[in-house]
């Protein structure tokens, strides 16, 4: 089954404990992005990769970190989290023949930081 | 910058009753329209798309029509169900990324 699979799917953590949250899909997408949902803003953009090594900023990439090792993973890193990131974050991937869209979301991870 | 701009809810409606979103947009160039759904605990799942000026999107009963004269993309379904209760996004491609609106929670009571 084609999908994209995000883990943790809930994490609640304290204010500069290093977490990872990793973002794995098995279309061979080329294409991979992350966002945050937030009340009243819908989604925004935090990093984006378009292939392997290849990754740039979004949005809002304040107090973010991505890698692109893999085709299939792009974890994403916030080596000190802050009650500011407390939120809802996707994973998405599409291929980039279809001009990366539309785009394949993952379930979800929520997150808070106390 | 492109943005997108959708009715704010919540909104909530009866069985069998007329759903109409609105979602108007601020874009440079010619953007690609998607309608994503949200569904209680899960991701956003697209809905409907539509590339150009004038085609209309379709899927599940919901429609959208591209409207470059008006830049809007409402989305519209004749007689909803209570499995139709979801959060509604309204979105447009550009710059590598999908902008968003705000959502719009739909709640269908039977």
């Amino acid at each position: 089954e084609a999908q994209v699979t995000q883990n943790p799917r809930y994490l609640i953590t304290v204010t500069g404990k290093k977490l990872t949250v990793t973002c794995s899909q098995n279309m061979n997408h080329e294409y991979m992005s992350w966002y945050r949902q937030d009340p009243g803003l819908g989604l925004r953009q935090i990093y984006y990769s378009m292939n392997v090594e290849v990754t740039d900023k979004g949005d809002v990439p304040e107090g973010y970190k991505v890698s692109r090792k893999e085709k299939r993973n792009f974890p994403l890193i916030l080596e000190s989290p802050s009650p500011n990131q407390t939120s809802l974050y996707f994973c998405a991937s599409s291929p980039m023949e279809t001009g990366h869209q539309p785009q394949h979301f993952g379930d979800g991870t929520r997150l808070s930081i106390l | 910058g492109n943005s997108v701009t959708q009715m704010e809810g919540p909104v909530t409606l009866s069985e069998e009753a007329f759903l109409t979103i609105n979602c108007t947009y601020t874009a440079t160039g010619y953007p690609s329209l998607f309608w994503y759904v949200q569904y209680p605990g899960e991701g956003l799942q697209l809905l409907l798309k539509a590339t150009k000026a004038d085609d209309k999107g379709s899927n599940k009963g919901f429609e959208a029509t591209y409207r470059k004269e008006t830049t809007s993309f409402h989305l519209e379904k004749g007689s909803v169900q209570v499995s139709d209760s979801a959060v509604y996004f309204c979105a447009l491609s550009g710059d590598y990324k999908l902008s968003f609106g705000a959502g719009t929670t739909v709640t269908v009571r039977a």
